[in-house]
């Protein structure tokens, strides 16, 4: 069974703080994306990496593949709270292309 | 040009009773997947179609949840006899290729009193 472990599940910063995100998993994954859930809406596509060792840069973002592509992290830099929400990540299941995720990290930025 | 919509966005139903949610995946879009996240959660995958055909439907929890595109677009998700524990929000995720990036909508919360 292909699982996904996120840590921390949640984190409360104050604005102008840096955090990252960590996706840990025993099984390859041909690649990961990550996406940004609001409450009320579904998730939606921040970033996929496909190359074991890839690095990703969106504005503040910095999204990490492991050399081994069985984890992944999200780094914010100078966090806002427009960056408050469900950060989760998700890998391509072996069957149907159905995506498995982890179960997600609250992200809480206070002004 | 619209994105994925789901109806009803919400919907509470009484322990025994049948419901139905729909999905409008983006035109054009071959693949349409269906999933469950419990409060809290992270989504879990329920059931995949392409076009008409469903192909995996190894997700869905029980012989209660039945999933239908039956013209290769406009999706059906039916739970019958609903139990307190199919209270969920039930996303609908569309893609143009099986691989391709999937786009959700925004989920219809499901509340089983």
């Amino acid at each position: 069974t292909q699982l996904l472990e996120q840590s921390p599940q949640f984190l409360s910063i104050q604005e102008g703080e840096n955090l990252t995100v960590y996706c840990n998993s025993s099984s390859v994954f041909s690649s990961l994306q990550w996406y940004r859930q609001e409450p009320g809406e579904g998730p939606v596509l921040l970033v996929t990496v496909v190359t074991g060792g890839e690095v990703k840069k969106l504005k503040r973002l910095t999204f990490q593949f492991g050399d081994a592509r069985k984890d992944s992290s999200l780094h914010i830099t100078a966090a806002q709270p427009g960056d408050t929400g469900l950060y989760l990540c998700a890998g391509v299941g072996r069957s149907q292309g159905n995506l498995i995720f982890g179960k997600g990290t609250k992200l809480s930025v206070k002004p | 040009g619209a994105g994925v919509s789901q109806s009803p966005r919400y919907k509470v139903a009484k322990r025994g009773q049948d419901v139905a949610l729909r999905c409008d995946p983006i035109s054009g879009h071959v693949s349409l997947f269906w999933y469950q996240q419990a409060l809290g959660q992270g989504p879990e995958f329920l059931t995949y179609f392409q076009n008409e055909a469903q192909l995996d439907k190894s997700g869905l929890p029980s012989d209660r949840f039945f999933a239908e595109r039956p013209e290769g677009s406009v999706s059906t998700l039916k739970i019958q006899r609903t139990q307190q524990e199919d209270s969920a929000v039930y996303l609908c995720a569309s893609s143009f290729l099986r691989s391709g990036e999937q786009f959700f909508g925004p989920g219809t919360r499901l509340t089983v009193l």
